[in-house]
Parts: C-alpha cells; sequence; structure tokens
C-alpha cells in the first residue's frame, strides 16, 4: 500500500527539548512538505523540499530544521527555539507528474510542550 | 503572494439536503489549480476536488462539485445529498502551475451535518 506514515501519532515533550518529527512515504514523490495545523489558522507551510539535498523555509520556518538524505524521508526537528510548539503536525508529498499537483498527506503527529 | 479566505468559519446543514461553501483568493497567476480538501474528526486530510484553472467546466467527484468563476477569483463547493460522513473540516486551497507546487491553504470551514 502506498502512503505517507507519520510517526508518533502523540508526543509530548518538556520545555527546553528538541524533537524529531518522523516522515516518510512510499508513493515516489520528489517533493515533501510540512505544515503546521492551528485552530482557526489553517495550514501553515513550515519547509518544503522538491529533491533530495535541498530544501528551502516556509512561512513560519523559525524554530525549525529539516533534513532530506533521501527521498522517502523528510524528517522535521522542532527545536527550543520554537516558541509555540504545542500543535498539530502534517506532512504532505506531491509530484508534478500527472498534472496533479495535489498534495497527499501523513495522518499527522499531535506534539504537546510542556 | 496569493491569499485564500473562506468566509464561513461554521455551516450546519440537514442531513440529505445541499450545502455550498465558499472561498475567494486572490492571485496574479493565470494559471493554476485549485482544490478542496476535507479533514473529518481523524484529522486526516482527504483530497475532494480539483479544478484546473484553464478548464471553464466546473469539476464534478459524485456529490461533490464546483463552481468556478476565474474573473470573480470564486471557486465554492457544492455537496449535494449530504451524509453524515461528511461533517469535517473542508479547505479551499491554491497553488500555481509553474511554481513550485507550493499550496496556500484557507482557514477552513467546519461543517455539520445534522441527522
Amino acid at each position: 500500500d502506498g502512503g505517507i506514515t507519520q510517526s508518533p501519532k502523540y508526543l509530548f515533550r518538556k520545555e527546553g527539548q528538541n524533537v524529531t518529527l518522523s516522515c516518510e512515504q512510499n508513493l515516489n514523490h520528489d517533493a515533501m512538505y510540512w505544515y503546521r495545523q492551528d485552530p482557526g489558522q489553517g495550514l501553515r507551510l513550515i519547509y518544503y523540499s522538491q529533491i533530495v539535498n535541498d530544501f528551502q523555509k516556509g512561512d513560519i520556518a523559525e524554530g525549525y530544521s529539516v533534513s532530506r538524505e533521501k527521498k522517502e524521508s523528510f524528517p522535521l526537528t522542532v527545536t527550543s527555539a520554537q516558541k509555540n510548539p504545542t500543535a498539530f503536525y502534517l506532512c504532505a508529498s506531491s509530484t508534478p507528474t500527472g498534472g496533479g499537483y495535489e498534495q497527499y498527506f501523513g495522518p499527522g503527529t499531535r506534539l504537546t510542550v510542556t | 503572494a496569493q491569499t485564500v479566505t473562506q468566509s464561513q468559519p461554521e455551516m450546519s446543514v440537514q442531513e440529505a439536503e445541499t450545502v455550498t461553501l465558499s472561498c475567494t483568493y486572490d492571485t496574479s497567476e493565470s494559471n493554476y489549480y485549485l482544490f478542496w480538501y476535507k479533514q473529518p474528526p481523524s484529522r486526516q486530510m482527504i483530497l475532494v476536488i480539483r479544478q484546473e484553472a484553464y478548464k471553464q467546466q466546473n469539476a464534478t467527484e459524485n456529490r461533490f462539485s464546483v463552481n468556478f468563476q476565474k474573473a470573480a477569483k470564486s471557486f465554492s463547493l457544492k455537496i449535494s445529498d449530504s451524509q453524515l460522513g461528511d461533517t469535517a473540516m473542508y479547505f479551499c486551497a491554491f497553488t500555481p502551475i509553474l511554481g513550485n507546487e507550493k499550496l496556500t491553504f484557507g482557514t477552513g470551514t467546519r461543517l455539520t451535518i445534522i441527522p
């Protein structure tokens, strides 16, 4: 079954700790994305990557970091510099081939920092 | 920069009725895609329907159809014969075709189907 997996579903951390959220896809998509979702604000783009070993900041990249060492994987690290890290995080992937441009989403990770 | 506006934070409708969700957008691009995504209580984002801006014909997918008005920059979603499983957040999204495939999302409309 092709798809996107995110783990874990729920994550709890103490303030001041870095935490890494996992995102893996087996859709053979070139592009991958990380979004943050807060109540009443829709989805906001954190980082995106269109090719291995390359990524760009999105609209709210401060306090986050990513890597793209493999096509299938795009982990997101929430650093202690992120002021309000508690949120729902969604990973997505896409490919322009086939003319779709739609993004396919993982099930998300709910991060709670106390 | 593109913006997407959904002016209806919440809506409710009786089961089997028809409901229309509104979306407007602002862009200087001439070629782009528009999408409606559904996010049920499970929080899994699901693509509902897609519209290419260069196609005049409105997209349809079973009970879901859109009213795409390019000049007015309007992209509404109509759900016919609404079902309890349609209860979800609905997000409108935009991406330019020759861009970097970034999606710009609206803030969403929470739709509740009443039995």
